[in-house]
């Protein structure tokens, strides 16, 4: 069966400071992956997806960056967070037409 | 563009009492509808989908209905209980494949 992984599991860092969360996916072969950010009572905003090694989409515009530099791995990185990058960000796949998620890192920025 | 609208939280209600949670959406075509769940400090888990029109996608005494003509996909249940307490999201996938576009979430709270 396919599971998928994120860490850490919570960050806390000072603004200014380098980002990278990780997220790796088991058990299938070129899957769909997508970055998700749900602030404090909000709902989840789309970041990035990817349909393959080394293609990321980004769908909005800010200091966060992903990349795919294999096929079941994706990283979430900053150079330098800011106050606003607090939140809780999701990883997730699709197969078989629907979208699974990890079980998020909590990340709060000082 | 899509779209997916939820009823606004909190709903409160008491053990045993009848759910209802609303959501419409805004699509072209036949896009798959999907009800997931979220527990405090967790991820979102999938509780139901139905991927046509009339299909009804059912998952712990959960359900759900694609109503094309009135482009809703409300969640219900018959007896809620305290463990069902979390935050439901609506949401939508065009097409297989793409990413999911969700409603802003409806929070649901149950006291015994």
């Amino acid at each position: 069966s396919q599971t998928i992984h994120q860490w850490p599991a919570t960050l806390v860092q000072p603004v200014g400071s380098p980002l990278s969360l990780e997220c790796t996916v088991e058990g299938t072969s070129n899957p769909n992956l997508y970055w998700y950010r749900q602030a404090a009572g909000r709902g989840l905003q789309l970041l990035f997806y990817s349909v393959g090694i080394g293609q990321i989409s980004s769908e909005v515009p800010q200091n966060l960056s992903a990349s795919r530099p294999q096929d079941r791995q994706f990283i979430l990185s900053s150079k330098k967070l800011l106050l606003s990058d607090s939140g809780f960000y999701l990883c997730a796949w699709t197969g078989s037409d629907t979208q699974y998620f990890g079980p998020g890192t909590r990340l709060t920025v000082l | 563009g899509d779209s997916v609208t939820q009823m606004e939280g909190p709903v409160t209600l008491s053990e045993e009492a009848f759910l209802t949670i609303n959501c419409t959406y805004t699509a072209t075509g036949y896009p798959s509808l999907f009800w997931y769940v979220q527990y405090p400090g967790e991820g979102l888990q999938l509780l139901l989908k139905a991927t046509k029109a009339d299909d009804k996608g059912s998952n712990k005494g959960f359900e759900a209905t694609y109503r094309k003509e009135t482009t809703s996909f409300h969640l219900e249940k018959g007896s809620v209980q305290v463990s069902d307490s979390a935050v439901y999201f609506c949401a939508l996938m065009h097409q297989a494949g793409t990413a999911l576009i969700f409603g802003k979430g409806t929070t649901l709270s149950v006291s015994s």
